[in-house]
């Protein structure tokens, strides 16, 4: 079956170290998309790509960067890690650009130290 | 800005106690609207997807419509299976494509 598996489920890092969080598909989709959930909040989006060599800014996106070399990957990065950015991160894809679902990987739970 | 308000924030029922969840967007040219049911330390997972105004789907004990202002779900006799987090969410039809999501209705079933 198809899937969207994040790695690690769990990290903790110390502020300022670069941190980058995986995250590969096997629906073959070529939308992909990082949300960070924060109690309060709900889920934010960070960045989202349309295909290999496309990146784009969401709501939240200062401090984090995302490169696309295939269609799987969507690795996400955190330049210099700081304590804002503890949270849940989820990624996710999608089939269209518009009006259908996107499916959600398990997470990863970050913990900037 | 899009914004997406679901309410009540929480919310406790006994086992076959029927009831709904409100979502209330505001959204420039709606695209989709999205419900969501999420289990804690899980992702979420997709229930609905619904179009325009007057559209009603459904699942199993779950059902959801849509107006131009709100949405709800509504739950028939549900089962303690059924206690989550319930998250809406919004996608409008230019600009970034990302969902816009509600902060969630976080249910719990009592047998």
């Amino acid at each position: 079956d198809a899937e969207i598996t994040q790695s690690p489920r769990h990290k903790i890092t110390e502020t300022g170290r670069q941190v980058t969080l995986a995250c590969h598909q096997t629906w073959n989709h070529n939308n992909m998309f990082w949300y960070r959930q924060d109690l309060g909040h709900g889920l934010r989006l960070i960045h989202y790509s349309y295909g290999v060599q496309d990146t784009n800014k969401g709501e939240v996106s200062d401090g984090y960067s995302v490169s696309r070399s295939n269609t799987e990957d969507l690795p996400l990065t955190l330049e210099s890690a700081a304590s804002s950015q503890t949270s849940v991160y989820f990624c996710a894809s999608s089939e269209y650009v518009r009006g259908t679902e996107a499916f959600f990987g398990q997470g990863t739970r970050l913990t900037v130290v | 800005e899009d914004q997406v308000t679901q309410s009540p924030e929480a919310l406790r029922l006994q086992e076959g106690e029927s009831s709904s969840l409100n979502c209330s967007y505001t959204v420039s040219g709606l695209r989709g609207l999205f419900w969501y049911r999420q289990d804690p330390g899980k992702g979420p997972e997709f229930l609905f997807t619904l179009y325009s105004a007057g559209e009603e789907k459904e699942k199993e004990r779950l059902k959801a419509t849509l107006t131009k202002k709100e949405s709800f779900l509504h739950i028939t006799a549900p089962k303690p299976e059924d206690s989550a987090t319930y998250l809406c969410a919004v996608q409008r039809g230019g600009g970034a494509d990302g969902l816009t999501f509600g902060k969630g209705t976080h249910l719990i079933i009592q047998p």
